[in-house]
């Protein structure tokens, strides 16, 4: 299966624009690519997704390089409440086309933001 | 909606013990899952389902066994604890199992086995 690297820990201030970079080189043509984030004491949540093409909602963006061999999670005005660990994750279809949500969290990024 | 629910939110357990962590949603979810978070590590899955009566085992299965007899519920049953199963339990769902799922997590529960 494809794996995914992430810096251990980023630091940013509040008010600005955190760039989250996630590196998976071995990724494949039918592998989604998503973000989690999981805050202190709490269950991870879904933060965005996307296959090809850059996404955008109200939480953050998913800038997609053109060879899929990075990502990056763009969270535009950091708050503290952005403060936690940022997980990058593949799901890998099978041959049917299923993943069955098999989704393999590594240790992330923790991200700490400063007032 | 109360999303996925996970009980009890604390559990202590004596060497060999056994006992069952609850899990329910109310979102009429597909799919249900178990990870377990070990600390500063990320979460592994020890069992899935892909619909009522439909079990599988994921990345970590042995000492745990599952069920699911209903769309709701997917209760986690620890046969004889040991203490390498200490750990914080997470239950998740998805309306779907293609590759672009979103998951739904609880939020958790933190076992300490002695």
């Amino acid at each position: 299966d494809a794996k995914t690297t992430q810096p251990n820990s980023m630091e940013s201030n509040e008010e600005e624009p955190v760039h989250l970079p996630c590196n998976h080189s071995t990724i494949s043509g039918t592998d989604y690519i998503h973000w989690y984030r999981q805050l202190p004491s709490q269950g991870p949540e879904y933060v965005i997704h996307g296959l090809t093409s850059n996404v955008n909602n109200r939480m953050a963006s998913l800038a997609i390089a053109e060879d899929r061999k990075s990502s990056t999670l763009i969270l535009h005005r950091a708050t503290l409440r952005d403060a936690a660990v940022y997980y990058c994750i593949l799901s890998h279809a099978n041959a049917g086309g299923t993943s069955y949500g098999k989704l393999t969290f590594g240790q992330g990024t923790i991200l700490t933001v400063h007032p | 909606n109360a999303g996925v629910t996970q009980t009890p939110k604390f559990q202590v357990l004596k060497t060999g013990q056994s006992m069952t962590l609850q899990c329910a949603q109310d979102m009429n979810h597909e799919y249900m899952s178990w990870y377990r978070q070990d600390p500063g590590m990320g979460l592994r899955l020890i069992h899935y389902s892909v619909g009522a009566g439909i079990t599988d085992q994921g990345e970590v299965p042995n000492g745990y066994n599952v069920s699911r007899s209903t769309t709701e519920d997917f209760p986690l049953r620890l046969l004889s604890a040991a203490p390498s199963q200490t750990s914080v339990y997470f239950c998740a769902s998805s309306d779907s199992y293609r590759t672009n799922e979103k998951l739904f997590f609880g939020s958790g529960t933190q076992l300490s086995v002695l």
